[in-house]
C-alpha cells in the first residue's frame, strides 16, 4: 500500500528564515498532495495542494513542488513568521495517507 | 456553510466497552473519512465513505467500523475498547468522487480516553 514518509520531524528556524519540509510517497498512482497545518488544540486546515499535472505552486509565502518522477513533494515557506508555528503535514491522496508530520517552531 | 460536526466532543470508556463517535459533514460533501491522531502514531487513516459505501479502509483491525447515512453523516463504532485506543479521532469530509482528489476539511475530533 502508499506510504508516505515525512522529513524533518522537527525543524527549528528564526523568524524570517525560509522553511523546507520533504515528502515522499511510494504509488505512483498518487495524483493529488495536500498539505496541512495543525496548530495546537486545533483541527488540520489545508494551507496548499498539488495536483500531479502541475511541478510547483505558489501562495503568498507558502510554495509546494512536485517531482513525480521521484515521488516526492516539498512545502516551503519563505519569511516565517512566530504564528507558522505548528504541525505540517503531507499527504498522498490516493489511499489518503498521511506523513508523521513535522513541528515546526519559528522562534521571533 | 456549515463546517464539520463531531459529537461528543469528549469520552472516558473503560476498558472493554464500546464507543460510537459521529460526524455530521459540510453540506453537500458525500465523502467521509475517518482518522485516529496519536502523538506518536501521527494521522491514522482508519476508513472511508462516500454515498454510503466503504470505498477505502486503513490496516485497523475489525473492531474499528463504521457506516455513512443517506445524508451523508457518518458513525464510526470501536468496540471491546483496549488502553491503546485513547486518542484523538477526526473525521472529515469532501465533496468525494473518484482518485480522492478533492481537499478535505476536518472536523474538532472527539477525544476518547481509555482506562
Amino acid at each position: 500500500g502508499e506510504n508516505v514518509e515525512q522529513h524533518p520531524s522537527t525543524l527549528s528556524v528564526q523568524e524570517g528564515d525560509s522553511a523546507v519540509i520533504k515528502c515522499t510517497y511510494s504509488d505512483s498512482a498518487s495524483n493529488y498532495f495536500p498539505w496541512y497545518k495543525q496548530e495546537l488544540g486545533k483541527r488540520p486546515q489545508l494551507i496548499i495542494d498539488i495536483r500531479s499535472n502541475v511541478g510547483e505552486k505558489k501562495d503568498q509565502r507558502i510554495a509546494v513542488t512536485l517531482n513525480k518522477t521521484a515521488k516526492h513533494f516539498s512545502l516551503h515557506i519563505t519569511e516565517t513568521q512566530p504564528e507558522d508555528s505548528a504541525v505540517y503535514f503531507c499527504a498522498a491522496s490516493l489511499v489518503k495517507r498521511f506523513g508523521a508530520g513535522t513541528r515546526l517552531t519559528v522562534k521571533p | 456553510k456549515a463546517g464539520v460536526t463531531q459529537t461528543p466532543r469528549y469520552l472516558i470508556k473503560t476498558r472493554g466497552q464500546q464507543v460510537t463517535l459521529s460526524c455530521s459533514p459540510i453540506s453537500g460533501h458525500r465523502s467521509v473519512s475517518w482518522y485516529q491522531q496519536t502523538p506518536g502514531q501521527g494521522l491514522q487513516f482508519l476508513f472511508e465513505y462516500f454515498s454510503e459505501t466503504q470505498r477505502n479502509k486503513g490496516n485497523f483491525p475489525g473492531r474499528f467500523s463504521g457506516r455513512q447515512f443517506s445524508n451523508s453523516r457518518s458513525e464510526m463504532n470501536v468496540s471491546t475498547l483496549e488502553l491503546g485506543d485513547s486518542a484523538l479521532y477526526l473525521c472529515a469530509s469532501s465533496l468525494g468522487g473518484g482518485g480522492g482528489t478533492y481537499e478535505q476539511y476536518f472536523g474538532p475530533g472527539t477525544r476518547l480516553t481509555v482506562t
